[in-house]
C-alpha cells in the first residue's frame, strides 16, 4: 500500500517569501501525484498534478512542483505567497490504475500580511 | 455546473446507534470516493466506486461500515453501531474517471458522544 509524508504540519510566513512544502511517498510502482489545496471555509480542490513527462508541473496561482523519483519526492513551491494563499495543503498519490487516491497529512500555511 | 452535494452537513449521535450519509456526486461522473477526515489529518480513501462497482474498500471497516452505489449514480454511506472514534468528517468526491480530478462536497461532520 502506498503512503504519503508532509513534513511540516505548520508553516508560518510573511508575505513575499519563498514557500516550499515537502512531499514524500512510498510505492513500489508507477504514480501519480497530486497537490490539493483547502482555502478557509471551502472544499478540497486541485492544485496541480503529475503523471508523466516533464517532472516540473505548473498549477494555479502561480505554484509548482517538482517530481524527483529518485528521493520518491514531490515538492511544491511558490517564489513568492500572498496572503491568499493562507490554506491548507495536501499531497496525494495513486497508483498507475487510477485507483486509492492516497493522501498525506496535510500542512497548514499561514501567510501574514 | 452543480457541486457534489452531501447531506447531512452534521450529525450528533451517541456510541453504538446508526448513522448514513448521502451523497449525491456531479452528473456523468463514474468515480466516486468516500473519505473519513479525522480533526488534524489527512482525508483517508474508505471506499472507491466505479460506476456500481467497487474498485477498492480494504481501508474501509466492514464489521461496521457499509456502502453502496445503486444505479452507479448516488451513494451511501453507513455506519453501524458507531463508536467514538468515528467521530470525522465523511467527505465525498467524484470524477469523470479513475485519474482525473476529485470535486469534493462539503463534507459531513460527524460527532459520536
Amino acid at each position: 500500500a502506498q503512503s504519503v509524508s508532509q513534513h511540516n504540519h505548520h508553516v508560518i510566513l510573511s508575505e513575499a517569501a519563498s514557500l516550499e512544502l515537502g512531499c514524500n511517498y512510498s510505492y513500489g510502482g508507477t504514480v501519480n501525484l497530486f497537490w490539493y489545496v483547502q482555502y478557509p471555509g471551502q472544499h478540497l480542490q486541485l492544485l496541480l498534478k503529475y503523471f508523466s513527462g516533464d517532472p516540473l508541473v505548473k498549477g494555479i496561482k502561480g505554484f509548482e512542483a517538482e517530481f524527483i523519483k529518485s528521493k520518491f519526492s514531490f515538492n511544491l513551491r511558490k517564489p513568492s505567497v500572498q496572503w491568499s494563499d493562507t490554506a491548507e495543503y495536501f499531497c496525494a498519490v495513486n497508483n498507475n490504475a487510477g485507483n486509492m487516491l492516497t493522501f498525506g497529512g496535510g500542512t497548514r500555511l499561514m501567510v501574514k500580511p | 455546473e452543480a457541486g457534489v452535494a452531501q447531506s447531512p452537513r452534521y450529525k450528533i449521535i451517541e456510541k453504538r446507534q446508526s448513522v448514513a450519509f448521502w451523497c449525491n456526486p456531479i452528473s456523468g461522473h463514474a468515480t466516486l470516493y468516500w473519505y473519513q477526515q479525522i480533526l488534524g489529518q489527512g482525508p483517508k480513501l474508505l471506499i472507491q466506486f466505479q460506476n456500481n462497482g467497487v474498485v477498492d474498500d480494504s481501508q474501509l471497516p466492514k464489521d461496521r461500515f457499509s456502502a453502496e452505489r445503486l444505479k452507479g449514480v448516488d451513494s451511501t454511506l453507513k455506519i453501524q453501531p458507531a463508536k467514538l472514534e468515528d467521530s470525522a468528517v465523511y467527505l465525498c468526491a467524484s470524477s469523470l474517471s479513475r485519474n482525473e480530478k476529485l470535486f469534493f462536497g462539503s463534507g459531513t461532520q460527524l460527532s459520536v458522544l
